[in-house]
C-alpha cells in the first residue's frame, strides 16, 4: 500500500497570497497517477488536478500541480476567498487508492 | 450532464443491516467505474472499493474487504454499498464517485450519505 503524507497540516494565508501544498508518497506513484481534491465544509470533494499536473474541467488556472515519483505539489497562485478549504492528494495508480490526510488552508 | 444522487441519511442501531444507494443520471452508467469513499466525523477520505457495473468487477481496499459489499443494478443505473451488521465505528459520511477508467481519478461525486450508528 502506498502511504501519502501531506504538509503542512494547516496553512494560514491571506486572500491574494500564494499557497504551496506538498504531498509525499512512501513509494513511487505509477505514471503520474496523482490527483488533488478540494473539499469545503458540508460539501463533497471536487477534483482539481489529475495526472499530477492536469487541471480538471472548469478549474481556474490559478491552481497548478507538479511533481513526479514520490514528491508532488499543488500551488494556488493567488488565493481567492472561495479557495479556503481542505485539500487532499490521492494516488490512483496502485490499489488501494490511498488519500493523504489533507491540508487545511485557512484565512490568516 | 451526469449526476450521482445518493440516498438519504440513515440512523441505525448496532447489529442492524443497511444498504445505501447511488443513482446515476444519463445512459452511460455501464461505461465507467463507481467507487465508495468513507469520511468519518472530522476526518479524511478513505477509499473503500470500486465496481464496474457492466460486468460487476469489484475491487475492495483491504481495510474494507469483508466488512462491506459493493454491488450495482444496471437496469436502474444504481450502485450500492451494504453492511450486514453495523458497528458504531461505521458512523460516517459515505460518498460515491465516478472513475472514467481503471486508472482514472474520481471526477464526479455524489452528495454523500450520512450514516449514524448508535444504540
Amino acid at each position: 500500500e502506498i502511504g501519502l503524507t501531506q504538509s503542512p497540516g494547516t496553512l494560514s494565508l491571506s486572500p491574494g497570497g500564494r499557497a504551496t501544498l506538498s504531498c509525499r508518497a512512501s513509494q513511487s506513484v505509477s505514471y503520474y497517477y496523482l490527483a488533488w481534491y478540494q473539499q469545503k465544509p458540508g460539501q463533497a470533494p471536487r477534483l482539481l488536478i489529475y495526472g499530477a499536473s492536469r487541471r480538471a474541467t472548469g478549474i481556474p488556472d490559478r491552481f497548478s500541480g507538479s511533481g513526479s515519483g514520490t514528491d508532488f505539489t499543488l500551488t494556488i497562485s493567488r488565493l481567492e476567498p472561495e479557495d479556503f478549504a481542505v485539500y487532499y492528494c490521492q494516488q490512483y495508480g496502485s490499489s488501494p487508492f490511498t488519500f493523504g490526510p489533507g491540508t487545511k488552508v485557512d484565512i490568516k | 450532464e451526469v449526476q450521482l444522487v445518493q440516498s438519504g441519511a440513515e440512523v441505525k442501531k448496532p447489529g442492524e443491516s443497511l444498504k445505501i444507494s447511488c443513482q446515476a443520471s444519463g445512459n452511460t452508467f455501464t461505461t465507467y467505474w463507481v467507487g465508495w469513499v468513507r469520511q468519518m466525523p472530522g476526518k479524511g477520505l478513505e477509499w473503500m472499493g470500486t465496481i464496474y457495473p457492466r460486468d460487476s468487477d469489484t475491487r475492495y481496499s483491504p481495510s474494507f474487504q469483508g466488512q462491506v459489499t459493493i454491488s450495482a443494478d444496471t437496469s436502474i443505473n444504481t450502485a450500492y454499498l451494504q453492511w450486514s451488521s453495523l458497528k458504531a465505528s461505521d458512523t460516517a459520511i459515505y460518498y460515491c464517485a465516478r472513475r472514467r477508467g481503471i486508472n482514472s481519478p474520481f471526477d464526479l461525486w455524489g452528495q454523500g450519505t450520512m450514516v449514524t450508528v448508535s444504540s
